[in-house]
C-alpha cells in the first residue's frame, strides 16, 4: 500500500532458522504493528510500537521479537521458526486508534 | 478487554441482493469501531469507521454500517451486491484508550451471478 512496504512478500525458510521480516513506512506515522492471519483465526495482533524503542506484546507474542530504532521501521523476528508460525504477516501504521490503520500488503511466510 | 464476533464466516448473497455481515462488539468503554475489506492476496483495506459522531456511517463503494449501543452492534450492509463485492470483511474494535484493534475472524461474502 501506498506509504507502507513489506519486505520480503513471499519467504520459505528451515525449522530452527532466524528470520526478520521489515515493515517500511514514509508517513511518519507514530504507531507500528504486527499481525499474522490464520484461516479461522482472522487477525491476531503479535507486537506493536508507539515510537522509537517503546514496543509492547499482543496477544500471540511468544516466539517472537521486534524492534524499532527509527520511525519508519519496524522488524519482527522469528528467533527460531518452527512450523506454527507459517503464516500471512501484516504490519499496519496509524497516526492514532481513530484514524483507522493502514496495512501493508503482507509477507507469506512457510517454515518447512 | 473488548472482543469482536462476526456471525457467519460465509455469507452468499445474489448479485444485487441486500448484503448484510454482522458484528457484535464488547468493550467496557465507548468503543471505536472499523469495518476492513480484503480483496484476495491483498491487505485490508479501510470500509468505514465509527468514532462517537453519527451512528450511521457511510463507507466506500456504497456500504455502511449503524452502531446500535443497545444491542452492541455494528452491522455493515449494502443495498445491492455487486460481483466485485466478493471479498472477505473484518470487523474490529478499539476502546479509545490507546489500545490496538481487535479484529473479528472475518466473513467471506461470495456473490452469486
Amino acid at each position: 500500500d501506498a506509504g507502507i512496504t513489506q519486505s520480503p512478500r513471499h519467504k520459505v525458510t528451515e525449522t530452527g532458522t532466524p528470520v526478520t521480516l521489515r515493515c517500511h513506512q514514509t508517513e511518519n506515522h507514530r504507531y507500528m504493528y504486527w499481525y499474522r492471519q490464520d484461516p479461522g483465526h482472522g487477525l491476531r495482533l503479535i507486537h506493536y510500537s508507539y515510537g522509537v524503542k517503546d514496543t509492547d506484546k499482543g496477544e500471540v507474542s511468544d516466539g517472537y521479537s521486534v524492534s524499532r530504532s527509527k520511525t519508519e521501521d519496524f522488524l519482527l523476528t522469528l528467533e527460531s521458526a518452527t512450523s506454527s508460525q507459517t503464516s500471512v504477516y501484516f504490519c499496519a501504521i496509524s497516526e492514532s486508534e481513530n484514524y483507522g490503520y493502514t496495512f501493508g500488503s503482507g509477507t507469506r511466510l512457510t517454515v518447512v | 478487554a473488548q472482543s469482536v464476533t462476526q456471525l457467519g464466516s460465509h455469507v452468499s448473497v445474489s448479485e444485487g441482493a441486500l448484503v448484510l455481515l454482522r458484528c457484535n462488539y464488547s468493550s467496557s468503554v465507548p468503543p471505536y469501531l472499523f469495518w476492513y475489506v480484503q480483496y484476495p492476496n491483498q491487505g485490508l483495506q479501510l470500509l468505514l469507521k465509527y468514532t462517537s459522531a453519527a451512528t450511521l456511517v457511510k463507507g466506500i463503494n456504497g456500504f455502511e454500517a449503524e452502531f446500535k449501543k443497545s444491542e452492541t452492534s455494528f452491522h455493515l450492509t449494502k443495498p445491492s451486491a455487486h460481483m466485485s463485492d466478493a471479498a472477505e470483511y473484518f470487523c474490529a474494535v478499539s476502546d479509545q484508550r490507546n489500545t490496538p484493534l481487535v479484529f473479528g475472524k472475518g466473513t467471506r461474502l461470495s456473490v452469486i451471478a
